[in-house]
């Protein structure tokens, strides 16, 4: 069965400093694969996506994502983290084009 | 930038009540989905809906549920009888195509609280 973890709820990282928020995930078939963040009072964001191609992802506000089949992950990263990045990011699956199977989330807060 | 925007922010009803939560998806999208989160839990899918019909639907989704696109605007999700378990955030979501890969936009969603 399809599945996303994360095995994280909180991360604290200091301003400045690199962050990693982690995902692994779980299906049958080609992953297709998401991060989705959100801020207080406001719907999910698109940040970036892995379909097929470089394992390196890049997307908005300065955040990558590495994608690595062997160890089924899909982890976010930056290399600077700012205290505006502080917010819920959730990864998210999907392979059959219709639905989304999302992680618990991972509250991320940078430390000024 | 274009939103999906979602009404109300928050709900409370009582236990056997109906409700319905309203979103406006983004105006050239074509797909729509309802997901929700109860607290704690995972994002969960609850329906997808393209051209005017479930598209699919997931087990959650039972005879209480429903949606429909009543104008060319608006994307709503009735629960007819609410119970307590129904206490989640809901959130509406669209996407301009359909197929693996496709990225959805979520809107803020809606707290549903049921006592």
């Amino acid at each position: 069965a399809q599945s996303v973890a994360q095995p994280e709820d909180q991360v604290n990282v200091a301003e400045g400093n690199p962050l990693t928020v982690k995902c692994t995930y779980s299906v049958s078939g080609n992953p297709y694969l998401f991060w989705y963040v959100q801020y207080p009072n406001r719907g999910l964001q698109f940040l970036l996506k892995y379909i097929t191609g470089d394992n390196l992802v890049k997307g908005s506000y300065g955040f990558e994502a590495e994608f690595n089949k062997s160890q089924t992950s899909f982890h976010l990263k930056k290399p600077s983290a700012l205290v505006s990045d502080s917010a819920l990011y959730f990864c998210a699956l999907d392979f059959t084009g219709n639905q989304f199977y999302f992680g618990t989330g991972t509250s991320l807060t940078v430390i000024p | 930038e274009p939103e999906v925007t979602q009404t109300p922010s928050h709900q409370v009803t009582q236990m056997g009540q109906e409700v319905i939560l309203r979103c406006v998806p983004i105006s050239n999208h074509l797909y729509f989905y309802w997901y929700r989160q109860i607290l704690g839990q995972k994002v969960e899918f609850l329906v997808s809906f393209y051209n005017n019909e479930i598209s699919e639907k997931s087990e959650i989704f039972d005879d209480q549920f429903s949606v429909e696109r009543p104008d060319g605007s608006n994307f709503t999700l009735k629960i007819r009888s609410t119970k307590l378990e129904d206490s989640a955030m809901y959130f509406c979501a669209s996407s301009q195509g359909q197929g693996s890969g496709t990225e959805a936009f979520f809107g803020q969603g809606t707290r549903l609280t049921v006592v």
